[in-house]
């Protein structure tokens, strides 16, 4: 069975201070991997995606960078946090890209900037 | 840009009571997926509707796509407390931008015992 992992749960980081989140996914091969935001009342805003390694789409322009080094390991990043940069971030991955392939998402990092 | 409006944004209601929520948009979408988050955790899928007027059930959750792939709604029968939760639907583009899902805010369902 396919399973996501993501960590760390929770984090807390000065503003300034460098980023990395990761995601994995088991259990499957060449899947499309998501980095999406959730900041409270805000619903969910996706920041990037992906097709393959290496391949990476961004949706809003932000201090935040994102790689795919391995088929199935996403990774988050930043240089330097900004306050606005708080919020809770969950991957989340699919099969396919056809209108039945729903996304399964991993357990979400709360990051706290301060 | 499509753009998936959510009603209402909070609804706090007794155990057993009926509710419907509601997600509207002026754009069409090939299918509409709908999603349960808990506090702390991420979304987690419930169904997803393809065809227009298609009805889904699923135990006491009931599903709807609008004939013009517009809109959704979820009725839910006899509430409980464990469907509490943030209610988030999801549509999926009908041209071009099949690799992204457009959510909705939500809707924060609180079943009180």
């Amino acid at each position: 069975s396919q399973t996501i992992h993501q960590w760390p749960a929770t984090l807390v980081q000065p503003v300034g201070s460098p980023l990395s989140l990761e995601c994995t996914v088991e259990g499957t091969s060449n899947p499309n991997l998501y980095w999406y935001r959730q900041a409270a009342g805000r619903g969910l805003q996706l920041l990037f995606y992906s097709v393959g390694i290496g391949q990476i789409s961004s949706e809003v322009p932000q201090n935040l960078s994102a790689s795919r080094p391995q088929d199935r390991q996403f990774i988050l990043s930043s240089k330097k946090l900004l306050l606005s940069d708080s919020g809770f971030y969950l991957c989340a991955w699919a099969l396919g890209t056809g209108p039945l392939d729903g996304y399964t998402f991993g357990s979400g990092t709360r990051l706290t900037v301060v | 840009t499509q753009l998936l409006e959510q009603s209402p944004q909070f609804l706090s209601i007794q155990e057993g009571e009926n509710l419907t929520v509601y997600c509207n948009s002026s754009s069409v979408f090939s299918s509409l997926q709908w999603y349960r988050q808990e506090p702390g955790e991420g979304p987690v899928l419930l169904v997803t509707v393809v065809t227009g007027g298609e009805v889904k059930k699923l135990k006491r959750l009931t599903f709807q796509f609008g004939d013009a792939r517009k809109d959704s709604s979820l009725h839910i029968t006899a509430a409980q407390p464990g469907d509490t939760g943030l209610y988030l639907c999801a549509g999926v583009g009908s041209g071009g931008s099949n690799y992204k899902l457009t959510f909705g805010k939500g809707t924060l369902l609180t079943v009180n015992p």
